[in-house]
């Protein structure tokens, strides 16, 4: 099993859609986990971490729930610079480094 | 929150020379800066975690001699792909930890632009 598994897309929804990803990971002592979002050709940026309480900015609800090893992005009314590929991340590495999901990409079309 | 430059931001060179990245902190002292490669399509895959003043710890099946890591100041490490070829091509990315948040209070990991690398 990978260590983070993600739905892979592509997801092409009309502006206005809600859209929502799920990821899931392997290591059940992860302590951490975030979502980025990465444009093409560019570093991966964060957009929101996750808590266990689930939180919530704006347009983007995030959820975790540590029994199921699952997590999730919603994101509502969705604008056309939405558009990109969203990347499930989980802090676990042996050096305290993150490890990525192969990341869902997201087409958001007027 | 926290910046991390890399310079260069794209190199093409022919196979069987060497390229230095560097990748700096620029307001912040960086103890810790990871080093990620990433193929088309796929995900940030961890090349090896650079400390400053001690050698770095390489991921399984990266090849510790062909990517020399150098991390001899705070706010510099330095990635060095030799002999490179065009397997080697990719994007290349450091990261470093820091805080976020007004307080500091969020643990965060800051990218830098990342290097494009074409090995023809």
């Amino acid at each position: 099993r990978k260590e983070v598994e993600q739905d892979p897309g592509p997801f092409n929804v009309p502006e206005g859609a809600t859209v929502a990803f799920n990821c899931t990971y392997s290591n059940s002592a992860s302590q951490s986990f975030f979502w980025y979002r990465q444009d093409c050709r560019k570093e991966p940026k964060l957009l929101m971490s996750v808590y266990s309480s689930g939180n919530e900015d704006g347009r983007f609800t995030a959820q975790l729930n540590r029994a199921s090893q699952y997590i999730s992005l919603l994101i509502r009314d969705s604008k056309l610079s939405d558009s990109a590929t969203y990347l499930c991340v989980v802090n676990g590495g042996s050096q305290g480094n993150l490890i990525f999901g192969k990341g869902t990409k997201l087409s958001v079309k007027p | 929150g926290a910046v991390v430059s890399q310079h260069p931001s794209w190199v093409i060179c022919k196979s069987g020379t060497s390229v230095k990245i560097e990748c700096r902190s620029l307001d912040f002292q960086a103890t810790t800066m990871f080093w990620y490669r990433q193929f088309p399509k796929q995900s940030l895959m961890l090349m090896a975690t650079s400390n400053e003043g001690s050698k770095a710890t390489y991921e399984q099946g990266v090849e510790k001699d062909k990517f020399l890591i150098n991390h001899a100041s705070l706010t510099l490490s330095t990635l060095t792909v030799t002999s490179a070829h065009p397997e080697d091509s990719s994007f290349y990315i450091c990261s470093s930890d820091g805080t976020s948040g007004s307080d500091g209070t969020y643990n965060e990991q800051f990218f830098g632009p990342g290097t494009r690398l074409t090995v023809l």
